[in-house]
């Protein structure tokens, strides 16, 4: 089993659209989660740290299960700009960071 | 926030040989640099944690006599992959860990390797 699972996409939606995306991950001692997002051969960028209680920035809220290990971000009126590949990352105790695949997501106009 | 750049941004180069590429951290100290490679349509996965001063830490499976890695200061870290290959054409990116622990780690824009 893979150590982080994400649905693949890709995921096309109409601008101003709401989409979700899911991530699971298998070690459960891991600490820390993140969502970065990644363009078209550029490097990784952190859109926001995952939390237990679950947090918001602006149109993008991300959420966080232990119990079941799974880590989830929303992103509401989707813009042409979000279009990237969103990627799911997890963390022990320092340590390296460990990347999903990532989820590819297309708002077309 | 903190600044991660890499040098050079896309190398193209022939078959056997040996291509090194620079990372730094502009504006504050990393003691801990990690090295990822990214295939297409692949994820990050990591190569190698560079650690100031001493022996990179390789991952499992990644040659550590053909991936070349030196942190001899605070501020930057190389990887030199000798005698590339073309299966060795790949994304290389390069990361360190955010000032005084912070969480998360800031990237650098990658190296675009082709081999020929």
């Amino acid at each position: 089993r893979k150590e982080v699972e994400q649905d693949p996409g890709p995921f096309n939606v109409p601008e101003g659209a709401t989409v979700a995306f899911n991530c699971t991950y298998s070690n459960s001692a891991s600490q820390s989660f993140f969502w970065y997002r990644q363009d078209c051969r550029k490097e990784p960028k952190l859109l926001m740290s995952v939390y237990s209680s679950g947090n918001e920035d602006g149109r993008f809220t991300a959420q966080l299960n232990r119990a079941s290990q799974y880590i989830s971000l929303l992103i509401r009126d989707s813009k042409l700009s979000d279009s990237a590949t969103y990627l799911c990352v997890v963390q022990l105790i320092n340590t390296p960071l460990v990347f999903g695949k990532g989820t590819r997501l297309s708002v077309i106009a | 926030g903190a600044v991660v750049s890499q040098h050079p941004s896309r190398v193209i180069c022939k078959s056997g040989t040996s291509v090194k590429i620079e990372c730094r951290s502009l504006d504050f100290q990393a003691t801990t640099m990690f090295w990822y490679r990214q295939f297409p349509k692949q994820s990050l996965m990591l190569m190698a944690t560079s650690n100031e001063g001493s022996k990179a830490t390789y991952e499992q499976g990644v040659e550590k006599d053909k991936f070349l890695i030196n942190h001899a200061s605070l501020t930057l870290s190389t990887l030199t992959v000798t005698s590339a290959h073309p299966e060795d054409s790949s994304f290389y990116i390069c990361s360190a860990r955010g000032p005084a622990g912070g969480l998360g780690q800031y990237f650098g824009p990658g190296t675009r390797l082709t081999v020929t």
